[in-house]
C-alpha cells in the first residue's frame, strides 16, 4: 500500500544551522506531496507541497524537491530558527480514483533549535 | 488561514461519559477527516466523509462513531469514554483532488 517514511528524530540543531529531513514515499499513482507543521498544543499547517514530478515547493525558506526517480520529498532549510521548533510530517495524496484521495502521513520528526 | 474549528480544545471527563468533539469548516469542503494523534506524535486516520452522508472507517479502529448531516459539520462521540480514548483528536478537511487538507487546532481529551 501507499506509505511515507520519514527520518527519526528528534533532530537537535544550533541555530543558524542547515536542517535537513528525509522524507520516501511509496504509492501506486502519481501523488500530490506535502509538508506539515506542527507547534506545540496546535493542529497541523501547510509547509509546503508539490504536485508533479520536479516541482519545488518552497515557504518560510524552507524547500522540498519532488524527486520521482529517488521517490524523495526531503526537507531543506539553510539558516534555521528557535521559532522553527516543531514537529514535520510529510504527506502524500493520491488523485481521486477508486474512492482514494486521502492524506497518508509519515511518523513524524521532531525538531528542536537550541541558541 | 484555514477556516475550521474544533471545541472543545480540551476536555477531561470521566469515565463511561458520553462526548460528543464538534468539528465545523467554512470553506464548503465536501471531505472531512478525523485522526487520532498518540503522544509519540503519529497520526492515524479514524474516521472520514466524501460528502453529506457519507460516512467511512479509516485505517485505525475507533470506537467513536461520525455523522455528516451538513456539508461545513462533522461531529466525533465517543458513547462511553476509556481511559484508552485519552489522545489528541485532529479534524481536516479538503477540496477533491490533490489539493493541501486544512486542519482545525486539535481537541485533547484526557478520560480519567
Amino acid at each position: 500500500g501507499d506509505s511515507v517514511t520519514q527520518m527519526e528524530g528528534p533532530v537537535t540543531l544550533s541555530e543558524e544551522a542547515f536542517l535537513t529531513i528525509n522524507c520516501t514515499y511509496t504509492a501506486t499513482g502519481y501523488p500530490s506531496l506535502f509538508w506539515y507543521v506542527q507547534y506545540p498544543g496546535e493542529g497541523l499547517q501547510l509547509l509546503l507541497k508539490a504536485t508533479k514530478a520536479d516541482d519545488k515547493g518552497s515557504n518560510k525558506g524552507f524547500e522540498a524537491t519532488y524527486r520521482k526517480e529517488t521517490t524523495s520529498f526531503h526537507l531543506e532549510k539553510g539558516s534555521v530558527q528557535v521559532s522553527d521548533s516543531a514537529v514535520y510530517f510529510c504527506a502524500l495524496k493520491l488523485p481521486p480514483r477508486g474512492g482514494g484521495n486521502k492524506l497518508t502521513f509519515g511518523t513524524g520528526t521532531q525538531l528542536k533549535v537550541e541558541l | 488561514e484555514a477556516d475550521i474549528y474544533q471545541t472543545p480544545r480540551y476536555l477531561v471527563i470521566g469515565t463511561g461519559k458520553k462526548i460528543t468533539l464538534e468539528c465545523s469548516q467554512t470553506m464548503g469542503h465536501d471531505k472531512m477527516y478525523w485522526y487520532q494523534q498518540d503522544p509519540g506524535m503519529e497520526l492515524h486516520l479514524i474516521h472520514y466523509s466524501y460528502g453529506v452522508n457519507s460516512t467511512e472507517k479509516g485505517d485505525l479502529s475507533s470506537e467513536s462513531t461520525v455523522s455528516r448531516i451538513r456539508t461545513e459539520h462533522f461531529p466525533l462521540t465517543l458513547e462511553s469514554a476509556r481511559p484508552s480514548h485519552t489522545s489528541q483528536y485532529l479534524c481536516a478537511s479538503s477540496a477533491w483532488g490533490n489539493t493541501e487538507a486544512f486542519f482545525g487546532q486539535g481537541t485533547r481529551l484526557t478520560v480519567v
